[in-house]
């Protein structure tokens, strides 16, 4: 099993909801985070996990919340909202420590705040 | 601020050409280095990484590396329609995750049958 799977591939919420993005991955990978990415635009780094703590937040505003609940999962909170967070985002894992082999990137949940 | 260039394009080429895409990087000290492959509305793969100067081949896909210059770039050999899409170069940022990376802003290429 070589995916990283993200649930749901599409969410639509307003500015006053609450909502979860999930993300798992089976590669045995020590290594998660977050990637945001608007149209036209590259990925942009925004939280690394390395074995289950939080190694890298890159002053995201605290709307957004990562969690790791343990080596396979990761979770991105989101509350109050603003339209410009309208994205992609895009959980993604990789091996830690060594030679980088790079990350390896789920599908995506595209999102849209009204 | 560590920074990946690349030519937005669009890159036309015929089908069964050869496809170049470059990348320049700003951090000298930067070690992997790596290709994503981007179609629209979708999500980045990776199709290629390099470490070392010189060339990396995997199928009709090539790698170089030249760190003194600070230059990466793809060729794709034979391209086909279907390798119409944005690519990516990426560099790893250090600190110790492999995939923290920062991206170029992607070359659009389209492969014209």
């Amino acid at each position: 099993d070589t995916e990283v799977t993200q649930t749901p591939k599409h969410l639509v919420m307003g500015m006053t909801n609450k909502k979860s993005l999930k993300c798992e991955q089976h590669m045995g990978h020590r290594a998660m985070y977050w990637y945001k990415q608007k149209a036209k635009k590259p990925p942009e780094l925004m939280f690394v996990y390395s074995y289950e703590k939080l190694s890298i937040n890159e002053s995201v505003p605290s709307r957004f919340s990562p969690e790791c609940p343990n080596s396979s999962l990761l979770n991105l909170h989101l509350h109050a909202l603003q339209p410009e967070d309208s994205a992609l985002y895009l959980c993604a894992s990789s091996q830690d420590g060594g030679p980088s082999r790079g990350a390896f990137f789920g599908q995506g949940t595209r999102l849209t705040v009204v | 601020q560590k920074e990946v260039e690349q030519n937005s394009g669009p890159l036309s080429v015929p089908e069964g050409a050869i496809a170049s895409l470059n990348c320049t990087y700003s951090d000298r000290g930067s070690q992997s280095f790596f290709w994503y492959r981007q179609y629209s509305g979708k999500s980045p793969e990776l199709i290629m990484f390099i470490y070392s100067n010189g060339d990396k081949e995997d199928g009709r896909f090539t790698a170089q590396l030249n760190k003194a210059s600070q230059y990466v770039s793809l060729l794709i050999r034979d391209s086909q329609p279907s390798d119409s899409a944005t690519y990516l170069c990426a560099v790893n940022r250090g600190g110790g995750s492999q995939g923290n990376l920062i991206f170029g802003k992607g070359t659009k290429l389209s492969v014209k049958p």
